[in-house]
């Protein structure tokens, strides 16, 4: 079993809808990354949480460090939020383990 | 303000060669994490340079080696190429202050081993 687990592998959905990515980890943290990786390889970082929730724009992240889970949030989806989207966490100060990811499809 | 750069972009060898991958991390950044990312997979933690030691490393063997030089930009050499080495080579680079920084990714370089 992957330390870092990740719902739904591939999502499409149609213009508009409202999006949930989850992010689920069996091993102790002290924070969260949400990344997106585009096709060709590029990675940026959406957010980094350690507790609560954050918020950009459409985006919002949250965190239960209780239930060991997070979300990723996407209001009013646009086909420009196609990607992969990917949950990593921290072990230690710096190594971060990553999620297989979820593939995100906005249809037009 | 240059982000983080890698190259070559594309790289394809051939089983039993060597191969070096450069990174040059984000101004200001001390600190650089290297990644392999199998097709459909996520990334998975190489290692990691700081002050031109390695800090941590992952579950590779010892044909994965690593540089940082003063300037901290890093190097990764692969040697004696397995097909299973064909990836996405992610470097990561980041500000090292004794908590979690962001790490800010670079394009990649794409390897295939023939």
């Amino acid at each position: 079993k992957n330390e870092v687990e990740q719902s739904p592998q591939n999502l499409t959905a149609q213009e508009g809808e409202f999006i949930t990515i989850n992010c689920s980890y069996s091993v102790g943290i002290s924070a969260l990354h949400w990344l997106q990786q585009h096709p060709g390889g590029g990675i940026v970082s959406l957010f980094m949480l350690s507790s609560g929730k954050k918020k950009h724009g459409r985006l919002i992240a949250t965190i239960n460090i209780q239930e060991k889970h997070s979300s990723l949030h996407i209001t009013a989806s646009h086909p420009r939020d196609s990607a992969v989207y990917i949950c990593a966490v921290f072990q230690g100060a710096q190594k971060l383990v990553f999620g297989q990811g979820t593939r995100l499809t906005i249809n037009p | 303000d240059a982000g983080v750069t890698q190259s070559p972009t594309h790289l394809i060898k051939t089983r039993g060669q060597q191969v070096t991958l450069r990174c040059s991390p984000k101004s200001g950044h001390d600190t650089v994490s290297w990644y392999q990312q199998a097709l459909g997979q996520g990334p998975q933690f190489i290692f990691q340079y700081y002050e031109e030691e390695e800090r941590q490393r992952g579950n590779f063997p010892d044909r994965f080696s690593g540089h940082q030089f003063p300037n901290y930009s890093s190097e990764l050499n692969v040697n004696a190429l397995l097909l299973g080495d064909s990836a996405l080579y992610l470097c990561a680079s980041s500000l090292v202050q004794g908590h979690q920084e962001t790490q800010y990714f670079g394009p990649g370089t794409r390897l295939l081993v023939l």
